[in-house]
Parts: C-alpha cells; structure tokens; sequence
C-alpha cells in the first residue's frame, strides 16, 4: 500500500519570504501523479500543484514549485513570496493506476507579517 | 460549469441513528470517492466507485455504505451513528488518467 508522510504538522514563515514544505511518499509503481492541495479555513480543498511522475522537470505555479526527487521519493513545495492569502493546511497527496488519493497528515502553514 | 455538491453541509444527529450524506457531480466523471477528515490523520478514503453499480471498500470503511445508482451521485449511509463518526466529510470525482480529483466543499457531521 502506498504511503504519504509529512513529517512537519505546523510551519511559519513572514510575509515576503520563502518556505519549503516537505512530503514524502511510499510506492512501488512506477506511474503516478502527486499533487499538493490547500485547505484554507473554508474548508475547500484547492489543488496548488501536480506533478507526474515520468516528468523529469519539476512543476511550478507562479508562486508555487515543487521539488521532486523520484529516487529519493520526495516531493516538497516550495512558496515564494509568501503571502497572507497562503496561511492554510497543506495537503500532499499520492495518486496511482487505481486513481485513489493517499493524503498526508497535513502541514498548517502560519504567515506573520 | 461543472461542478460537485454535497449536502447538507452541516449536521447534528443522534448516536444509534441512519444518516445520508448526498454527493452529486456533474464532472460526468466516473470514479467517486468519500473521505473523512480528522485532526491528525488528515484525509482519509471511506468508499470508492469506478461506476455505476461499482462500490468498494477503503480503509475506514467500517459503519459505512454506499450505493452507485447512476454516474452522478454516490450516496454515503452511516447505518447507525456513532460519536467516532464526528467528522468532516469529503466527496471526490475523478476521471481515468487525469490523476487530479475535484471535491465537494465538504459535510460537517456531529454525532451527539
């Protein structure tokens, strides 16, 4: 069974910096997506980031990338500039061949000015 | 545009009680999921469908039910409520392929 672990339950970076949030993860197939979801007090999960994994080149969103490190199963988020709007839990998510997400325990993510 | 809903989104009910959360997705896609989401263990699958008349079992799925009657809706049944079953609620859609899943905004549950 695949496994995904955050290891860091709580983050806090100031308005302006940058912050790394790590995961890793758990699998012996060789085809699959990760992806890492906000969950912002609303309670919507919003999807930030995806990367697949026969992609070599790391994925980024304006603000938002990822380091994906195949072998090592690792795949962290990286976030620039960091913004008040960014405070929320962070969800790292695995999904493979039987399209069923496997979630981390969450890293909650604190901006101070 | 396309879209998931889950109703209600907030509900109280009694221990020993039958309880159903709706989930309805207009995505047209094929795969359904439920999830439950507590402090600590962050999501977690109850149920899954892969189509109409498919339901299979995740790894808290004990207390749980779900039935797939067409492609749009997966129904989640707590046959009888217990307080460890105080959670929030997710449904999911996804299609083959695509990898990414779209959620509902989610059913607070309280069982008192």
């Amino acid at each position: 069974a695949q496994t995904v672990t955050q290891s860091q339950p709580e983050m806090s970076v100031q308005e302006a910096e940058t912050v790394t949030l790590s995961c890793t993860y758990d699998t012996s197939e060789s085809d699959y997506y990760l992806f890492w979801y906000k969950q912002p007090p609303s309670r919507q999960m919003i999807l930030v980031i995806r990367q697949e994994a026969y992609k070599q080149q790391n994925a980024t969103e304006n603000r938002f990338s990822v380091n994906f490190q195949k072998a090592a199963k690792s795949f962290s988020l990286k976030i620039s500039d960091s913004q008040l709007g960014d405070a929320a839990m962070y969800f790292c998510a695995y999904t493979g061949t039987a399209s069923k997400l496997t979630f981390g325990t969450g890293t909650r993510l604190q901006v101070t000015l | 545009d396309a879209e998931i809903t889950q109703s209600p989104r907030h509900k109280i009910t009694e221990t020993g009680r039958q309880v159903t959360l709706a989930c309805h997705q207009t995505w047209n896609h094929n795969n359904m999921f439920w999830y439950r989401q507590d402090l600590g263990h962050g999501l977690r699958l109850i149920h899954y469908s892969y189509g109409v008349q498919d339901t299979n079992k995740g790894e808290v799925s004990d207390g749980y039910s779900v039935s797939r009657s067409n492609t749009e809706d997966l129904p989640l049944t707590l046959e009888s409520a217990a307080s460890s079953q105080t959670s929030v609620y997710f449904c999911a859609s996804s299609e083959w392929g695509l990898g990414e899943a779209f959620f509902g905004q989610g059913t607070r549950l309280t069982v008192v």
